[in-house]
């Protein structure tokens, strides 16, 4: 069982707005630590998508934008395209555990 | 660019040991701390280890302590980690992330494209 926790599966049609949760708890993100989120597509490795909560690499589209409140973070893709299909991780770090703590993954779908 | 690309996975029975390896190149691996990520077939990504930029600090998830040794030699800019005792439940694929810290956590910014490991008899 993952610290963060995610919906296994999320789905939308093109062109449709998703979000992704991720919830955690005091000694993750509400105890201040950042949040970030990961995108991998099938048979690939995961890539940086969101990192500082909601902050963009280079080459990123604005399509993609991440926030968080409290004990929860989450990511909101705009424009849902089909190369958006992919799992989606999101990423903290664990004072309790003294961790680096990810959620166990969500499914897009793209219909 | 930055690549990394990992190699030394393999099929190894339990009680078995394997040494992976990660060359980096495209960046300055001596400034970066080192990470190994894992993922077990159709789960979600689990942190390994991590190693400061020069190897002075490592630390590890609990159920690989005392099993699983990270290394990095930065004239060779390359990362290791060594695996010793290994059980089934270590099988993943293992992939090499370099590591950005920050006051408030941090994040894995480069990945491998992953070695995969399969510990069974």
């Amino acid at each position: 069982q993952s610290v963060l926790t995610q919906p296994p599966s999320v789905s939308g049609a093109p062109g449709q707005r998703v979000t992704i949760s991720c919830t955690g708890g005091s000694s993750n993100i509400g105890a201040g630590y950042d949040v970030h989120w990961y995108q991998q597509l099938p048979e690939t490795a995961p890539k940086l998508l969101i990192y500082g909560n909601s902050n963009r690499p280079s080459g990123v589209p604005d399509r993609f934008s991440g926030s968080k409140s409290g004990t929860s973070a989450s990511l909101a893709i705009t424009g849902l395209q089909a190369e958006d299909e992919a799992d989606y991780h999101c990423q903290s770090y664990d004072s309790s555990l003294g961790d680096f703590v990810f959620g166990g993954g969500t499914k897009l779908t793209v219909l | 660019e930055v690549q990394l690309v990992e190699s030394g996975g393999g099929l190894v029975q339990p009680g078995g040991s394997l040494r992976l390896s990660c060359a980096a190149s495209g960046f300055t691996f001596s400034n970066y701390w080192m990470s190994w990520v894992r993922q077990a077939p159709g789960k979600g990504l689990e942190w390994v280890a991590n190693i400061k930029k020069d190897g002075s600090e490592k630390y590890y998830v609990d159920s690989v302590k005392g099993r699983f040794t990270i290394s990095r030699d930065n004239a060779k800019n390359s990362l290791y980690l060594q695996m010793n005792s290994l059980r089934a439940e270590d099988t993943a694929v293992y992939y090499c992330a370099s590591k950005t810290t920050v006051t408030t956590g941090g994040y894995f910014d480069y990945w491998g494209q992953g070695t995969l490991v399969t510990v069974s008899s």
